[in-house]
């Protein structure tokens, strides 16, 4: 069974960091893309980051560039989301999940339960 | 804002159908042939219930069909059943650089 647990979200002050993983079972994580995404409360999904099979090709949403890292280790079955600087805007249930497909894109088939970040003084 | 239009609520009883919109553009919805649909119970993660505009993922009943025209995408759930009433949010390719983009989400209330 295909299971993705996310973990470390909490309360931090705005400029903090915090950093969140997603560990992955019931499949190989090397063979798919993977993704964070995330929810504010009361408003839609919104796309954070995407990193390629390898960890070589990363890509953010414009409101995170320079602020979040998205990384994987694929030895330990895991995805992870180091975020800094981080502002009262990024407070959000944040979900890792992975593609229907290993390479092009239909849908996220399998997601965390997600990890709340609260950014608040 | 969503980049994607969606009624915030939608209901129907038992048995009847509904069917849920989901509004964008020519650069998301409009432009490609990717549209996903995802049901999402309170506490439990999303699940994908409809990829490509129309094609379900093994397990997911026909009770749950996808349709595209234009900009405009919809899913239409038939023979309501009480487990139905959850969260559905649409989703859209969007280009390489956007890559997705979501809608805000429509609360079903089976009656």
């Amino acid at each position: 069974e295909v299971q993705l647990v996310d973990s470390g979200g909490g309360l931090v002050q705005p400029g903090g960091s915090l950093s969140l993983s997603c560990a992955a079972s019931g499949f190989t994580l090397s063979g798919y893309w993977m993704s964070w995404v995330r929810q504010a409360p009361g408003k839609g999904l919104e796309w954070v980051a995407n990193i390629n099979h390898e960890g070589s090709e990363k890509y953010y949403v414009d409101s995170v560039k320079g602020r979040f890292t998205i990384s994987r280790d694929n030895s330990k079955n895991s995805l992870y989301l180091q975020m800094n600087t981080l502002r009262v805007e990024d407070t959000a249930v944040y979900y890792c999940a992975r593609p229907l497909y290993s390479s092009g894109w239909a849908g996220f088939e399998y997601w965390g339960l997600g990890t709340l970040v609260t950014v608040s003084s | 804002q969503s980049a994607l239009t969606q009624p915030r609520s939608v209901s129907g009883s038992p048995g009847q159908s509904v069917t849920i919109s989901c509004t964008g553009t020519s650069s998301n919805v409009g432009g490609y042939n990717y549209v996903s649909w995802y049901q999402h119970h309170p506490g439990k993660a999303p699940k994908l219930i409809i990829y490509d505009v129309n094609k379900r993922p093994s397990g997911v009943p026909d009770r749950f069909s996808g349709s595209k025209s234009g900009n405009a995408a919809s899913l239409t759930i038939s023979g309501l059943q009480a487990d139905d009433e959850a969260d559905y949010f649409c989703c859209s390719y969007a280009g390489s650089y956007t890559f997705v983009v979501f809608g805000g989400g429509t609360e079903l209330t089976v009656l």
